[in-house]
């Protein structure tokens, strides 16, 4: 069964270093989409990219934050320089959406989680 | 604009015994609804979903679900609980007004299983 795959699992960085976190949508799926989780707490959307171009993005998702679908096939979230509050689970997720014939479920991946020292 | 609200943030419940997990939506469009469960330490998992048709869905390990549109509200039930059930459930309402349908979620209930 085709899955969203996620790497890395975990990553710990230094404050104010950059990250890249990456996903492998599900590769007939049409809108791709990062969420957060702090731990303990709810899942957040951060953005949403369709058609090569950020589609919606939360008020999370400030400057510090850029997504990027580099080669048709990866779909990457960088935080230009990390805070502390950034420690979080980021899942990726993709849809086919609406137009593609779904009904917007998102099928999410296993999830990287950050830690910001 | 659609928000989901999930009663409880936490629910306990023994082995075997019924499993009931609130959830009311608020959208200005028919709805599109969702459930999905978060394993410790994985992804969130799609368990079932309304979209037309019946109101009674049934989903994965034993769940389902009643749309009731008269009262907004999609609680997920399992008539037996067993331990491995126990998780973090969210309800999630799509925007069925756009192309992407972009999904909504509630807060969270975290179910626990007592022995």
């Amino acid at each position: 069964e085709p899955e969203v795959t996620q790497t890395p699992s975990h990553q710990v960085t230094q404050m104010g270093q950059e990250v890249i976190l990456r996903c492998v949508p599900i590769s007939n799926h049409l809108y791709f989409y990062w969420y957060r989780q702090i731990l303990g707490q709810k899942v957040e959307f951060l953005v949403s990219f369709y058609n090569n171009e950020i589609s919606e993005k939360s008020e999370i998702f400030d400057d510090q934050f850029s997504v990027e679908r580099p080669d048709g096939s990866n779909f990457t979230l960088k935080i230009r320089s990390t805070k502390l509050e950034d420690s979080a689970m980021y899942f990726c997720a993709s849809s086919l959406g609406l137009a593609g014939g779904g009904a917007g479920e998102l099928f999410f991946g296993e999830g990287s989680r950050l830690t910001v020292l | 604009a659609q928000s989901v609200t999930q009663l409880g943030s936490h629910v306990s419940v023994s082995e075997g015994a019924l499993v009931l997990l609130r959830c009311n939506y608020s959208s200005s469009v028919p709805p599109y609804l969702f459930w999905y469960v978060q394993y410790p330490n994985q992804g969130l998992q799609l368990l079932l979903k309304y979209t037309t048709g019946a109101t009674l869905v049934k989903g994965i390990n034993g769940f389902e679900a009643e749309f009731k549109k008269s009262e907004t509200s999609f609680h997920l039930t399992k008539p037996s609980a067993h331990m491995s059930d126990a998780a973090e459930y969210f309800c999630a309402v799509s925007d069925t007004n756009t192309n992407a349908g972009k999904s909504t979620f509630g807060d969270g209930t975290t179910l626990t299983v007592k022995p």
